[in-house]
């Protein structure tokens, strides 16, 4: 089965910073696709980032972009120029052609400071 | 519509009740998903809807959880004789095509069993 694990809980950096949330995963298969989604204080689920693993190149969606490992199997987040409504837990994904789901990692809660 | 709807937002509720939540999707979307979130968790996958068809629910808690969507567009899920365990939130997804396509995620419902 496929597991997504994220190690820091919580995460802490000032507005204007640079952030980087990790997020690794096992599977046996070749092909996927990985995800982050953005959870703020509202409670609404909101897609981050996408990133399909036969591609090389790092997904980048203006101040957010990935650091796609795919033989360490890590999947990092990071946040350039980090702004108050960045704040937010932050959830990695996975899925692949065999699976009828998302899984996700356990979240990482993100506070941008003044 | 424009984006995921889910009705309705919060649910309070007695234990021993059934309660059904709603869900529109996006609507040029087959696939539907339905997920359960603890708080603090990330969401976990309940079943899942190609059209009306519901390949994989594999995800239900138990034979008190159950979700349609006969016509292919709006869904719901229903919960008979809640239990003070079923309290989460509970989110609806929807995707274009496959489930390695993008999932779109709604408000969610919250739901207390007293």
């Amino acid at each position: 089965a496929q597991t997504v694990t994220q190690s820091q809980p919580e995460m802490s950096v000032q507005e204007a910073e640079t952030v980087t949330l990790s997020c690794t995963y096992d599977t046996s298969e070749n092909n996927y696709y990985l995800f982050w989604y953005k959870q703020p204080p509202s409670r609404q689920m909101i897609l981050v980032i996408r990133q399909e693993a036969y591609k090389q190149q790092n997904a980048t969606e203006n101040r957010f972009s990935v650091n796609f490992q795919k033989a360490a199997k890590s999947f990092s987040l990071k946040i350039s120029d980090s702004q108050l409504g960045d704040t937010a837990m932050y959830f990695c994904a996975f899925t692949d052609r065999t699976a009828s789901k998302l899984t996700f990692g356990t979240g990482t809660r993100l506070q941008v400071t003044l | 519509g424009a984006g995921v709807s889910q009705s309705p937002r919060y649910k309070v509720t007695k234990r021993g009740q059934d309660v059904t939540l709603r869900c529109d999707p996006i609507s040029s979307h087959a696939t539907l998903y339905w997920y359960q979130q603890a708080l603090g968790q990330g969401p976990e996958f309940l079943t899942y809807f190609n059209y009306e068809a519901q390949p994989d629910k594999s995800g239900l808690p138990s034979d008190r959880f159950s979700a349609e969507r006969p016509e292919g567009s709006i869904s719901t899920l229903t919960i008979q004789r809640t239990e003070q365990r079923d309290s989460a939130m509970y989110r609806c997804a929807s995707s274009l095509g496959g489930t390695t396509d993008t999932q779109y995620f709604g408000p969610g419902t919250r739901l207390t069993v007293l």
